[in-house]
């Protein structure tokens, strides 16, 4: 089975602080991608990766960054986090080309006060 | 760009009855897939439809494809409390890496 491992569940952290938020991936996929789901907006797309070092900006990347430096691991950085991103966080992983079916993660419920 | 619609966004029904949800999407595509999301939890992969005309199912769920009218479908048969969920659907359009995801449809199965 593929695992999507975030490292956090639930997070709360404090507006202007830098947040760092991890996943992994074990089954040596190509493409990671992280997504926040809000109500009413349903799921949208802030960053994916195709390849190691390799980025590109979804939906709302404004206020985000992302690192891709091994394979397994894509990690989702708030660089100076403000109420308005305060959401459920979610990573996801597919093999990649033509393989498109996404796996999650569990979900980071990030807080920031 | 590729847009998706589902619809209805919320479905409240009797335990025992049947229906449908609507999922749209605006290009070509012929990869689309349907996920269920329980309260608090991550999206759970239900269907993978990869061609004009394909059918799964699973239990009580039934997923279609029609790529030329661009429409899936997911009907329930008989609904039970246990399929009370969120259910999305998505599709790979554009660049093939990236799924486009409906808002979602809240289903609420009542006794």
């Amino acid at each position: 089975d593929v695992k999507v491992t975030q490292s956090s569940r639930y997070l709360v952290k404090r507006t202007g602080e830098k947040v760092f938020l991890e996943c992994v991936q074990d089954m040596d996929h190509e493409n990671m991608f992280w997504y926040r789901q809000d109500p009413g907006l349903g799921l949208r797309l802030i960053y994916f990766s195709y390849d190691v070092k390799m980025k590109e900006k979804g939906d709302i990347p404004e206020g985000y960054s992302v690192s891709r430096e091994k394979k397994e691991r894509f990690s989702l950085i708030l660089e100076s986090a403000s109420t308005n991103q305060t959401s459920m966080y979610l990573c996801a992983s597919s093999p990649g080309g033509a393989y498109t079916e996404a796996f999650f993660g569990q979900g980071t419920r990030l807080t920031v006060v | 760009e590729l847009k998706v619609e589902q619809n209805p966004l919320f479905l409240s029904m009797q335990e025992g009855k049947n229906y449908t949800i609507y999922c749209n999407y605006s290009t070509t595509s012929d990869r689309l897939y349907w996920y269920r999301q329980d309260p608090g939890k991550s999206l759970e992969s239900l269907f993978v439809l990869l061609s004009n005309g394909a059918v799964k199912q699973e239990g009580r769920l039934m997923a279609s494809l029609d790529t030329k009218a661009r429409l899936s479908t997911l009907h329930i048969t008989a609904a039970v409390h246990d399929l009370s969920a969120t259910y999305f659907c998505a599709v790979a359009g554009g660049s093939n890496y990236k799924l486009t995801f409906g808002k979602g449809t809240l289903l609420t199965v009542n006794p």
